[in-house]
């Protein structure tokens, strides 16, 4: 069956650093491809999605590339800032098929 | 303003009680899901609905129950049966364009055994 794999966390970083968060999927044909964001307390916001290979789904200054040769779908920031300190999921859904989530990588950014 | 709106933000269980937990959207979505999220985990799907008068089960089910009479409402009834109640609740919809489908999440609800 389908499955995403996401980094483990909890990742920390300081203001205006780099960000990687590495999203790895299984699934047969072409699935589409999402990445929530789950500030505390909160419910999940979607942040960007992808729905076919090569496409670049980007929010908010946030990026991530469908890569299908790698069935990779990583998300990455130039810059990041302490409101970014959240709990990111990747996932994907395929037709009819039902929403599969990674396991959620938690951010923290420090000042 | 559309959007999917969860009910209440807190609830409180006593043992052996049944509570039911509320989510509204009007925007229009024809598909509804019921998320059950542990500390520090993932999401797990407890029970979906892809039409009025339509639901099916997901992973968990078990001591849950819904109803889907109006395309805009899909309440989540836990009952006495579930023995580990306390989590957060997410509830969601979902557009579906070409074969595509989008899913958006309300704000949750935290239900806490007393």
């Amino acid at each position: 069956g389908n499955s995403v794999t996401q980094m483990e966390g909890p990742v920390t970083l300081s203001e205006e650093a780099f960000l990687t968060i590495n999203c790895t999927y299984t699934a047969t044909g072409y699935p589409s491809l999402f990445w929530y964001v789950q500030y505390p307390g909160e419910g999940l916001q979607l942040l960007l999605k992808a729905t076919k290979a090569d496409d670049k789904g980007s929010n908010k200054g946030f990026e991530a590339t469908y890569r299908k040769e790698t069935t990779s779908f990583h998300l990455e920031k130039g810059s990041v800032q302490v409101s970014d300190s959240a709990v990111y999921f990747c996932a994907l859904t395929q037709g009819a098929q039902k929403l599969v989530f990674g396991q959620g990588t938690r951010l923290t950014i420090n000042p | 303003d559309g959007g999917i709106t969860q009910s209440p933000k807190y609830l409180f269980r006593k043992e052996g009680q049944n509570v039911t937990l509320s989510c509204e959207q009007n925007l229009n979505h024809d598909a509804m899901y019921w998320y059950r999220q542990d500390p520090g985990q993932g999401l797990r799907l407890i029970y979906y609905s892809q039409i009025v008068n339509d639901f099916q089960k997901g992973d968990i089910a078990e001591g849950y129950s819904v109803s889907r009479e109006k395309k805009e409402s899909f309440p989540l009834t836990v009952t006495s049966a579930q023995k580990n109640p306390t989590a957060f609740y997410l509830c969601a919809s979902s557009i579906q364009v070409g074969a595509q489908e989008t899913q958006y999440f309300g704000p949750g609800t935290r239900l806490l055994v007393l």
